[in-house]
């Protein structure tokens, strides 16, 4: 069963407005990470956010905030102002913390991603 | 700062030859990791090692050795290549200090073709 869902496969948004790039989860464990990737057309793969299971805040970094519902399991990215250069692939993640083999804790589960395009 | 380094960033393979993908990081990272990513399958992750001479197999481990024999180097290796191992593989490192929120560092990829 899919872990981590992104129900968008491609998204539209005008430059300036905001916009909400959804991820959902499954996990038993109540100790789990949640992160968003940005993957533009170049190729790399460069962290946006990080949610942790027991914040009690959102997270917030610049532009780019993390609407973390967690009785829904839902972490959706959300970008305000969009930018013409936020144009890329946004790929959903989560680690959880438990497992007793060493590493478990430390692998993450990757979503199929969502295409935002940003239009002028 | 180089961060996590790949090589080569393009590679073209007949079916049955070897080869190894180089990756290098200089943040004194613990983990290390090697993804593979596919059109419609995301990142699936094909090794892994948590410190010098500790390796695991990820989910999709068959057709690729690592070794990890320093905290900086990585390599992985396909020993005999097949075209299903066509793809864009990624190296990522991660540190391992507390509070940290352990996001991943990710090289610029290697794309591999395999004819």
């Amino acid at each position: 069963a899919q872990k981590i869902t992104q129900t968008q496969p491609g998204m539209f948004v005008q430059e300036k407005e905001a916009v909400t790039l959804d991820c959902t989860y499954d996990t038993s464990d109540p100790s789990y990470g949640l992160f968003w990737y940005k993957q533009p057309s170049s190729g790399e793969m460069i962290f946006l956010i990080y949610q942790g299971s027991y914040d009690q805040q959102n997270a917030t970094e610049g532009r780019y905030s993390l609407n973390f519902q967690k009785a829904r399991k839902s972490a959706n990215l959300v970008i305000s102002a969009s930018q013409l250069g936020d144009s890329a692939m946004y790929f959903c993640a989560m680690r959880e913390k438990g497992g007793s083999k060493a590493g478990n804790n430390r692998k993450l589960i990757w979503g199929l991603g969502t295409s935002l395009a940003v239009n002028p | 700062n180089a961060g996590v380094t790949q090589t080569p960033k393009f590679q073209v393979l007949k079916t049955g030859q070897s080869m190894t993908l180089q990756c290098a990081q200089d943040m004194n990272h613990e983990y290390m990791s090697w993804y593979r990513q596919d059109p419609g399958m995301g990142l699936r992750l094909i090794h892994y090692s948590v410190g010098a001479g500790i390796t695991d197999q990820g989910e999709v481990p068959n057709g690729y050795n690592v070794s990890r024999s320093t905290t900086e180097d990585f390599p992985l290796r396909l020993l005999s290549a097949a075209p299903s191992q066509t793809s864009v593989y990624f190296c990522a490192s991660k540190g391992g200090l507390a509070g940290n929120t352990g996001e991943l560092f990710f090289g610029e990829g290697s794309r591999l073709t395999v004819l």
